[in-house]
């Protein structure tokens, strides 16, 4: 079956520093693949996607590409803020109709003055 | 994209009672979606709704502890019944796009505590 599998957390950083959460994923054939960000005490937001092979997602400042040859989906993030503490989410999906959608574990960042 | 609510945000129950939780979106979706989140865990998806049928339950989630209903295509309920700590988490609708990469659109949460 498909799987996504995250880099464990929690990852601390200073404001500034650069983010890399590693996202690998397992699946037959070519998913989309997401990234959605999970706030304190909110729902998921879906930050940023890619829906075929070298394109890349990004928002806020945040990227990924979509790496068919290393079947992966890093997220990075230039310059971090305070306000990008969250738990980050990464997760597949395949178009057409409905198709279910599989969530890694999820990594919490957590970014200090 | 599709702005979703919950009620309640949040609640304090018993052990033994049920409670509703209410999902309203403001736009018409065909299917929606309810996971539920154990502390510091990911998401689980415990059933898919679809308007007019009945729910189709994940494997390990019944209609009997968790009934569902979905009477039109911007409502919908997920019913914890008989609740007990083990229940407590938080549990989030989704709905999806129509047509597309099946993106999902998450409400707020509702963040429930089993005494």
């Amino acid at each position: 079956g498909n799987s996504v599998t995250q880099m464990e957390g929690p990852v601390t950083l200073s404001e500034e520093a650069f983010l890399t959460i590693n996202c690998t994923y397992t699946a037959t054939g070519y998913p989309s693949l997401f990234w959605y960000v999970q706030y304190p005490g909110e729902g998921l937001q879906l930050l940023l996607k890619a829906t075929k092979a070298d394109d890349k997602g990004s928002n806020k400042g945040f990227e990924a590409t979509y790496r068919k040859e290393t079947t992966s989906f890093h997220l990075e993030k230039g310059s971090v803020q305070v306000s990008d503490s969250a738990v980050y989410f990464c997760a597949l999906s395949f178009s057409g109709g409905y198709q279910k959608v599989t969530f890694g574990t999820g990594t919490k960042l957590q970014v200090i003055p | 994209s599709a702005v979703i609510s919950q009620k309640p945000s949040r609640d304090i129950c018993q052990r033994g009672t049920s409670l509703t939780i209410q999902c309203q979106v403001d736009s018409q979706v065909t299917m929606m979606f309810w996971y539920r989140q154990q502390p510091g865990q990911s998401l689980t998806l415990i059933a898919t709704a679809n308007q007019g049928s009945e729910a189709t339950y994940e494997s390990g989630f019944v209609i009997d502890k968790f009934p569902i209903s979905r009477p039109n295509l911007t409502f919908s309920t997920l019913t914890v019944s008989n609740m007990s700590p083990e229940d407590s988490s938080i549990y989030l609708c989704s709905v999806t796009q129509e047509t597309g990469t099946n993106e999902q659109f998450f409400g707020p949460g509702t963040r429930l505590t089993v005494l």
